[in-house]
Formats: C-alpha cells, structure tokens, sequence
C-alpha cells in the first residue's frame, strides 16, 4: 500500500492566486514527520516545509502552509499568492518516527504546479 | 550557508561498467543517505548510513550498490555493473539528530547506454 498519495498529478493556477497540492499518508507509526520539496526542472530538492505528527499547529513558512488534518490523514500544502518561479514539481514525503529519528524519507509521485501569468 | 554538494553533475556509462558517485555532506552531519529518482518518477530511497555503517537499505539497495565514507568528509555510492536501469537522478542528502530537515545535494545525473 502507498504510503503518501497525491492525487493530482498536475494543476494550474493563475499568477498572484492560492493554491492547495493535496497530500494524504498513512502509517502506523504515532510518532512522524511531513515534508513538503519544490523540485524545478534544473532537478534540485528544496525544502519547504515540516510539519509534525504532535505539532499544534500548522506549520507555515512564509507564502507556504501546511494544512494538517490528523484524523484524515492528510497534509495539504497550500501556496498563497503564487509567482511564475513557483513552477515546478513538488514532493509531499513522510519519516516516520518523531524528532530525533532519522529514518528514510517516503515520497509521492509528485504535483507538477504550473503558474499561469 | 552550507550545502551538500555532489559530483558528477552528470555520469555517462556503458552498461556493465562501475561508477562512484561522490557527495560530500554538509561538516557537522550525522546521517547520510542516498536516493534516486527515475526520470519522471517519484523519489526511492536507496540507503542510509550512520557511524561508518549502513543503517538501512531498501530493496533496491541490492548487492551490485554499495556505500562509504572514506575519508570522513566523502560519502560514496559505488554501482558495481551499472544496467540500463539504473539510470537515474541519484541524490545525497544529510541531516543532523536534532533538525528536521534533509539537506539534499544537486543531485548526478547517471546515464547508463
């Protein structure tokens, strides 16, 4: 079974607009951790974004917030105000094990965001 | 700010040769990993390594992969006889004990004809 499914393997979104990239995971695991990476077409892996099986809140870094909701599983990356360099790939991925575990990343095929102007 | 930093950018090989790809992590890191990515696919984890020992493999990690670190500064992963594919983005990441973050290298591109 997969453990991170994104369910859109591409969107569009008009330049200065929001957007939602929908992730969903599963494990077992009470304790683990939800990345989210931008990868542009020159293939880096850029972090975004961290959230915490036990955090409280929604993580959030700058125009990039995580909407959590536990109970479904789920971790949507929402872009506010997206700009043309926010085209690219992006890659929810899970560790399972709280802070302090250092086990591989699990990734997800992938959203590929294009910004129209 | 530091970087991971990987070498080759890009590995053009004949089927059956051996490559070593070569990252160097970031200086106060503990834990070291490789990935890959085939080309438009998702990301795989291959291998982690820990205090000069692998602490993980995936299936993928099979016995024609290896891994060291040679030099306390280098981290490599050696395809023995590369097939076809094994072509892929193959990806070095780091990270210490208390951050979250994986630190992720450019990444080399390994072509394999």
């Amino acid at each position: 079974a997969q453990k991170i499914t994104q369910t859109q393997p591409g969107m569009f979104v008009q330049e200065k607009e929001a957007v939602t990239l929908d992730c969903t995971y599963d494990t077992s695991d009470p304790s683990y951790g939800l990345f989210w990476y931008k990868q542009p077409s020159s293939g880096e892996m850029i972090f975004l974004i961290y959230q915490g099986s036990y955090d409280q809140q929604n993580a959030t870094e700058g125009r990039y917030s995580l909407n959590f909701q536990k109970a479904r599983k789920s971790a949507n990356l929402v872009i506010s105000a997206s700009q043309l360099g926010d085209s690219a790939m992006y890659f929810c991925a899970m560790r399972e094990g709280g802070l302090g575990s250092q086990g591989n990343l699990i990734f997800g095929k992938g959203t590929k965001l294009s910004v129209k102007p | 700010e530091p970087e991971v930093t990987q070498t080759p950018s890009h590995q053009v090989t004949q089927m059956g040769q051996e490559v070593i790809l070569r990252c160097v992590p970031i200086s106060n890191h503990l834990y070291f990993y490789w990935y890959r990515q085939i080309l438009g696919q998702k990301v795989e984890f291959l291998v982690s390594f820990y205090n000069n020992e692998i602490s993980e493999k995936s299936e993928i990690f099979d016995d024609q992969f290896s891994v060291e670190r040679p030099d306390g500064s280098n981290f490599t992963l050696k395809i023995r006889s590369t097939k076809l594919e094994d072509s892929a983005m193959y990806f070095c990441a780091s990270v210490v004990p208390t951050y979250n973050e994986q630190f992720f290298g450019p990444g080399t591109r390994l072509t394999v004809l």
